[in-house]
């Protein structure tokens, strides 16, 4: 078990929508990144937090958007869910941008 | 220039037997290479890992094998056991990217008692 958590485990939530997923990064660790793990795929990179400043994004949608708090805790907010956004969001916390990353156990989303 | 391509899409090995999962990539710029394990309901694990200055790293009954000029690498799980039954993904990133993670599509692996 990682020292990554995060809340809540399981959402339902209606198309239109907007939800916001937590994560505890693990302690000692700077670096969070976040994964949208559709059913039967691999973990798809939505963005990176090094130190509160976003450090990277990959190709999502600006209603995709993300905090990390002083303590190296973030927040994944996502705006006017669509169908498509159901997935596993996986939140991964590094000691620092190049070393190994550590995931929670995800949040399951299901928008209806 | 992006893709990791992961292959089989599942495995079936019985108990005791070597595992063997395929990795290939394009973009040579990529610097470490990652497996993770993934049990249902769970989050990936980080398994072993290599970067392409050498070309094996073994942890146990894991190995990693790179091939820099193939642009490949596999891991090989030696005397399976029932409890390595996952689905275990294969990653890459460089460091010039903020390491974010490029996965394979996942091997689901069923390990026959």
């Amino acid at each position: 078990e990682t020292g990554v958590t995060q809340s809540p485990t399981h959402l339902i939530k209606t198309r239109g929508q907007q939800v916001t997923l937590r994560c505890s990064s693990q302690s000692g660790h700077n670096t969070v990144s976040w994964y949208q793990q559709a059913l039967g795929q691999g973990p798809q990179f939505i963005f990176q937090y090094y130190r509160e400043e976003e450090n990277g994004r990959g190709n999502f949608p600006p209603r995709f958007s993300g905090l990390q708090f002083p303590n190296y805790s973030s927040e994944l907010n996502v705006n006017a869910l669509e169908l498509d956004d159901s997935a596993l969001y996986l939140c991964a916390s590094n000691r620092d941008r190049n070393t190994e990353a550590f995931f929670g156990q995800g949040t399951r989303l299901t928008v209806v | 220039q992006q893709q990791v391509k992961q292959s089989p899409q599942s495995l079936i090995v019985q108990k005791g037997g070597i595992s063997i999962i395929n990795c290939a990539y394009e973009n040579t710029a990529f610097d470490y290479f990652p497996w993770y394990q993934q049990f249902p309901g769970k989050g990936p694990a980080l398994l072993i890992a290599i970067r392409p200055d050498v070309s094996e790293k073994k942890e146990g009954r894991f190995t990693i094998s790179f091939n820099k000029s193939a642009k490949q690498f596999s891991l090989h799980i030696m005397d399976s056991q029932p409890g390595d039954s996952a689905t275990y993904f294969c990653a890459a990133s460089r460091s010039d990217s903020n390491y974010q993670l490029i996965w394979g599509a996942g091997t689901k692996l069923i390990i026959k008692p």
